[in-house]
């Protein structure tokens, strides 16, 4: 089975430009995370769906970052327009959502590095 | 603000020594998760403890969770060139499908 698919695994832009991450999670698992992780440091979350509904969205820089969960599956981060300080690894992860349970793990993905010039 | 410090946050040892790493929070987690991730790849989950004052081992690690579900550690014995990699704990919070990491401990064992 494959695993959490990110793309593209890298992007270089020029500030002021937009750019968008795509995510497709583990089949089944109902709830999604979009992280952001600087170098050496742990992942920061940004938003967190539970199917389609955007349920945790407090730490999303709202004036500059939107998500999309269609149809409770595949996600869409985008940033427009980017600035210098989102340079950063944007890591996709996705969990069955089953509440308190040791089996209810994150499986990330690869990541998608961005480079903001 | 993280909710979870780790410590120490850098660590740099000689192959076959022993180690500790230490995840340190205020708040009470409903289970404990560790994850080990390495360069260009995301986080990989080592293992989950769920009661207060759980032991487990895997291999030469063992995960131990705080009686009071707020603190964790990770003790590495006779190191391997394998095991470097940046060390993350997370925590479940209430509904347990809320995660949150710590800072990271990055660990270089050199041969």
């Amino acid at each position: 089975e494959a695993g959490v698919v990110q793309s593209p695994r890298y992007k270089i832009i020029e500030k002021k430009q937009p750019v968008a991450f795509w995510c497709n999670p583990i089949s089944g698992h109902n709830t999604l995370y979009w992280y952001r992780q600087n170098l050496g440091q742990g992942p920061e979350l940004l938003i967190r769906y539970e199917n389609e509904e955007a349920v945790d969205d407090s730490q999303l820089p709202k004036d500059r970052f939107s998500a999309e969960r269609l149809k409770g599956v595949d996600s869409t981060l985008k940033i427009q327009p980017a600035e210098l300080g989102d340079s950063a690894v944007y890591l996709c992860a996705s969990s069955l959502g089953q509440g308190p349970s040791r089996a209810n793990v994150l499986t990330f993905g690869a990541g998608s590095r961005l480079t903001v010039l | 603000t993280q909710l979870l410090e780790q410590s120490p946050q850098f660590l740099s040892i000689q192959e076959g020594e022993n180690l500790t790493v230490y995840c340190n929070s205020s708040s009470v987690f409903s289970s404990l998760q560790w994850y080990r991730q390495e360069p260009g790849e995301g986080p990989v989950l080592l293992v989950t403890v769920v009661t207060g004052g759980e032991v487990k081992k895997l291999k030469r690690l063992t995960f131990q969770f705080g009686d009071a579900r707020k603190d964790s550690s990770l003790h590495i014995t006779a190191a391997q060139p394998g095991d470097t990699g940046l060390y993350l704990c997370a925590g479940a919070r209430p509904t347990g499908n809320q995660f949150y990491f710590g800072t990271g401990t990055s660990l270089t064992v050199i041969p």
